[in-house]
């Protein structure tokens, strides 16, 4: 089974509303990475969150992580049309090993 | 700084022919990792290397994928035969160190395999 779960599986919001799409895993994670993938591209890494760490920003993006409940949320604010794409979460296990994706939200913004 | 690149970008073939998949990473980064991604699904990891030695093989279909990555840089992967159910894009990825969880993964943009 995935080690990392996302919600919702589908978003759709209006432009310049926030986006929020959560993750669960189940077992002890070294860090919590978020990647995005436009449609019928490769992935592209946005941000990194460690195990010690709670809260990350990165521009409109905000990440937080809470390791008792083993679930991490993404926070787009102010989306944007060009922010449709799908979310993954990826947790990693070890040193550098067993990078797990989970299934991804598909967010569409509409204009 | 270029990126990983992956040829070809789409591939149609029959069942139970043979297929290969070319990835050159970007310079200088040792971990390489192949991904199958089904239609909205996530990637599954097929395989990681590090520098040219083999670190998790363990979700590869041994009995019809392969994979090598010679002298650490480039890497191929093959299916032989193909079924149905190895439709998908498969993923290239680099990252410049394994050993260190902190690490960003570098994608290229794949090739859609169709099996017909």
């Amino acid at each position: 089974s995935q080690q990392g779960e996302e919600d919702p599986q589908a978003l759709s919001i209006q432009e310049g509303e926030n986006a929020t799409m959560n993750c669960s895993y189940k077992t002890s994670i070294n860090n919590l990475q978020w990647y995005r993938q436009n449609s019928g591209r490769g992935l592209v890494h946005l941000i990194l969150i460690r195990s010690n760490e709670r809260e990350k920003h990165s521009g409109r993006l905000r990440v937080t992580l809470d390791t008792s409940k083993k679930s991490s949320s993404l926070l787009i604010t102010a989306s944007r049309a060009a922010d449709t794409a799908s979310y993954f979460c990826a947790t990693v296990l070890n040193y550098g090993q067993n990078f797990v994706f989970g299934p991804g939200t598909r967010l569409s913004v509409l204009p | 700084e270029a990126g990983v690149a992956q040829s070809p970008r789409y591939k149609i073939i029959e069942k139970r022919q043979s297929v290969a998949f070319w990835c050159n990473p970007i310079s200088g980064h040792a971990t390489l990792y192949w991904y199958q991604q089904i239609l909205g699904q996530g990637p599954k990891l097929l395989i990681q290397f590090q520098n040219n030695g083999v670190v998790d093989d363990s979700q590869l279909p041994k009995d019809r994928f392969s994979a090598e990555r010679l002298k650490g840089v480039d890497s191929t992967l093959k299916i032989q035969p193909a079924k149905l159910e190895d439709s998908a894009v498969y993923l290239c990825a680099s990252s410049p160190l394994s050993g260190r969880a902190n690490n960003e993964q570098f994608f290229g943009p794949g090739t859609r395999l169709t099996v017909l």
